[in-house]
């Protein structure tokens, strides 16, 4: 069946430039996560949403960052002014029930951002 | 200090020889996940956890709540057993409920050679 899947796999992008990455999640999932993984590094949560709702973008390292999901189903992390310390591989998970409880959480492949 | 340590960082093996990963974690918890990252791939879970014990094909892994502690065993390694294996926890909130996100360790760098 189908997966989380995530677009573009790879990017490269000039310090400076906006980008915009996509997350599409099992159909029918609540929940969608966005975590960012620095290279020899465990991920890192960026942001939460519950169907639409942005619930918890505590995460997020500085206002470039902005992410949304705005019919509840495919969400975009986009990165204005990219830096180089934005370079990492930015993971999407989706799960099928609220953070409120603890359900498995199905992640994407990744799309690895390198800036130059 | 990390709120979830793993260890070994890195560990390489003979195949056959039964594999033991660690993950500590400071925090109170409503879940521990165990996850299974391949060079270049995206993670696959391999069990979540509350509390005791689960078991699925040569993977087995437990947790101890009091002692803030988990162990993910591999019998019988195989070389495709290798690639990057982490643990992450669901921390409960002082509001009492559970975080949104999950909070990673490090990850394990398991080689298994034939």
């Amino acid at each position: 069946g189908a997966g989380v899947s995530q677009s573009p796999r790879y990017k490269v992008a000039k310090r400076g430039q906006d980008v915009a990455l996509r997350c599409d999640p099992i159909s029918g999932h609540v929940s969608l996560f966005w975590y960012q993984q620095a290279l020899g590094q465990g991920p890192e949560f960026l942001t939460y949403f519950q169907n639409e709702a942005q619930l918890d973008k505590s995460g997020l390292p500085s206002d470039r960052f902005f992410a949304e999901r705005p019919e509840g189903s495919v969400s975009t992390l986009k990165i204005q002014r990219t830096q180089q310390e934005d370079s990492a591989v930015y993971l999407c998970a989706s799960s099928l029930g609220a953070s409120g409880e603890s359900y498995e959480q199905y992640f994407g492949p990744g799309t690895r951002l390198t800036v130059t | 200090k990390n709120e979830v340590e793993q260890s070994p960082q890195n560990l390489t093996a003979q195949e056959g020889e039964f594999i033991t990963i660690n993950c500590s974690y400071s925090v109170g918890i409503s879940a521990l996940h165990w996850l299974q990252q391949h060079p270049g791939g995206g993670i696959v879970s391999l069990f979540m956890l509350s509390s005791g014990k689960k078991k699925h094909g040569r993977l087995i892994a437990t947790i101890n709540i009091q002692e803030k502690h988990s162990s993910l065993h591999i019998t019988a390694s195989h070389p495709r057993d290798s690639a990057v294996y982490i643990c992450a926890v669901r921390i409960v909130m002082y509001s009492g409920g559970g975080a949104d996100g999950l909070t990673f360790g490090k990850g394990t760098h398991l080689i298994i050679q034939p």
